[in-house]
């Protein structure tokens, strides 16, 4: 099975900062690659898939990179509404397994 | 717009079966795959299984001998059963929707805490 590993586990950082979260697959993925935001007693969201494919109604602050085994979330300019935990994703039609998270907290 | 809601027991006794719901609202279950999906405490988000509104169905590995997942298209509601519960399946379950763009999870619903214990 493919693991995903999220670093860092947790980031403090303040509005307007630019924030980088990275996913390292334990095997190429070939761009299957999704994130998602998840505010406690929320329902998660996508945020991006195919590694940098923006989702409807997604702010443009929001971008992903990366190809092979490593990818990276950032946010460009953090925004009040940001702070959350957020995972990444590999997808395939027969598999699919999710980053431990990536918990933003305000500084 | 569409939404989903998670509904069931939110305590179980060991051994005993996990039973939960999902309610599809604003829109249709035809013509997706739905999915569940649970995070136990403290750990990290896990791939139950999946079913077409057909009813074709798909299972995790490590759980296929303890689950089933159904349909009800006329109550746009598909549900979970887990059966031989134990502390470890303690958890927040969450159902999904797969996107009709590929294999991820363009809908969720917000999660509902089930316990398991005595």
């Amino acid at each position: 099975d493919i693991q995903m590993t999220q670093s860092p586990p947790s980031l403090s950082a303040s509005v307007g900062d630019r924030v980088t979260i990275t996913c390292r697959a334990s095997q190429g993925i070939t761009n299957s690659l999704a994130w998602y935001q998840h505010k406690p007693g929320k329902a998660p969201k996508l945020l991006l898939y195919a590694v940098s494919r923006l989702e409807s109604g997604v702010p443009s602050r929001f971008s992903g990179s990366g190809s092979g085994t490593d990818y990276t979330l950032t946010i460009s300019s953090l925004q009040p509404e940001d702070f959350a935990t957020y995972y990444c994703q590999h997808y395939s039609s027969t598999t699919w397994t999710f980053g431990q998270g990536t918990k933003v907290e305000i500084k | 717009q569409v939404q989903l809601q998670e509904s069931g027991p939110g305590l179980v006794k060991p051994s005993e079966t996990l039973s939960l719901t999902c309610t599809v609202s604003g829109g249709s279950i035809s013509s997706y795959y739905w999915s569940w999906i649970r995070q136990p405490p403290g750990k990290g988000l896990e791939w139950i299984g999946y079913i077409y509104y057909s009813g074709s169905t798909n299972y995790s590995p490590s759980l296929k001998s303890r689950v089933t997942i159904s349909v009800d298209t006329s109550k746009n509601q598909f549900s979970l059963k887990l059966t031989s519960v134990t502390a470890a399946d303690t958890a927040v379950y969450y159902c999904a929707r797969f996107a009709r763009k590929g294999w991820f999870f363009d809908l969720w619903g917000r999660g509902t805490l089930v316990s398991v214990s005595s």
